[in-house]
């Protein structure tokens, strides 16, 4: 079945950077993308970007566009999201869905990675 | 950005009720909408895309019409595991974007 797992809590300061990784299973990995979602405390979803993970190309959301970076591993079937220059508001549970493109459903669900950003 | 709409922001019914949820769109999205159930401490789920076809393993009783800016999610038979938060979703337009959520409790 197809499974995606993610990485666990991180604690960073403000300015820090953090990778999130998301290792998945159960299905072709070049056959479908993934996207990344996030989720701030009692808040609702933010779309963040999704990578191609048959040629690595990527697509950002604007907002986080410069900060970001999606990337594949194809030996071990792992993705992952580095968020630099983080701030409070950067506080979040992120997670990882399986995507065919940017614009298919996600259809897949990691568990969700915790990121604290605080002094 | 396309917004997306939800209503009611928060809904409470019996168990056997039929509950209807609205999502609008701020444009016409065609029927580009996905529908995502999210229970405390855990990942969305999926149970509708293309705006009426069931995710496999989603149960008959959730349904979703519409299409162009209207679209709504049914629960026919409301059950106590339905407790839960559900969002649409647009991917329409670049970028993808959801709505505020609806919260569903059981009376």
């Amino acid at each position: 079945q197809v499974q995606l797992v993610q990485s666990g809590t991180e604690v960073k300061r403000p300015g820090a950077s953090v990778k999130v990784s998301c290792k998945t299973s159960g299905y072709t990995f070049s056959n479908s993308g993934i996207s990344w979602v996030r989720q701030a405390p009692g808040q609702g979803l933010e779309w963040m970007g999704w990578i191609n993970t048959y040629n690595g190309n990527t697509n950002y959301a604007q907002n986080i566009q410069g900060r970001v970076t999606m990337t594949t591993d194809t030996s071990t079937t792992t993705v992952y999201m580095d968020l630099r220059s983080l701030t409070s508001d950067d506080t979040a549970v992120y997670y990882c869905a399986r995507a065919t493109n940017w614009n298919y459903a996600l259809s897949h669900w990691g568990q969700g990675t915790l990121v604290i950003v605080s002094s | 950005d396309i917004q997306m709409t939800q209503s009611p922001s928060s809904v409470s019914a019996s168990v056997g009720d039929r509950v209807t949820i609205t999502c609008r769109a701020s444009q016409g999205i065609a029927t580009w909408l996905a529908w995502y159930q999210q229970k405390p401490g855990k990942a969305p789920k999926l149970l509708i895309y293309g705006a009426s076809d069931l995710q496999s393993g989603v149960p008959s009783r959730f349904s979703g019409t519409g299409s162009g800016t209207d679209f709504t999610l049914t629960i026919s038979s409301l059950q106590p595991e339905d407790s839960a938060t559900y969002y649409c979703q647009q991917a329409s337009s670049f970028p993808p974007t959801f709505g505020p959520g609806t919260k569903m409790d059981i009376k």
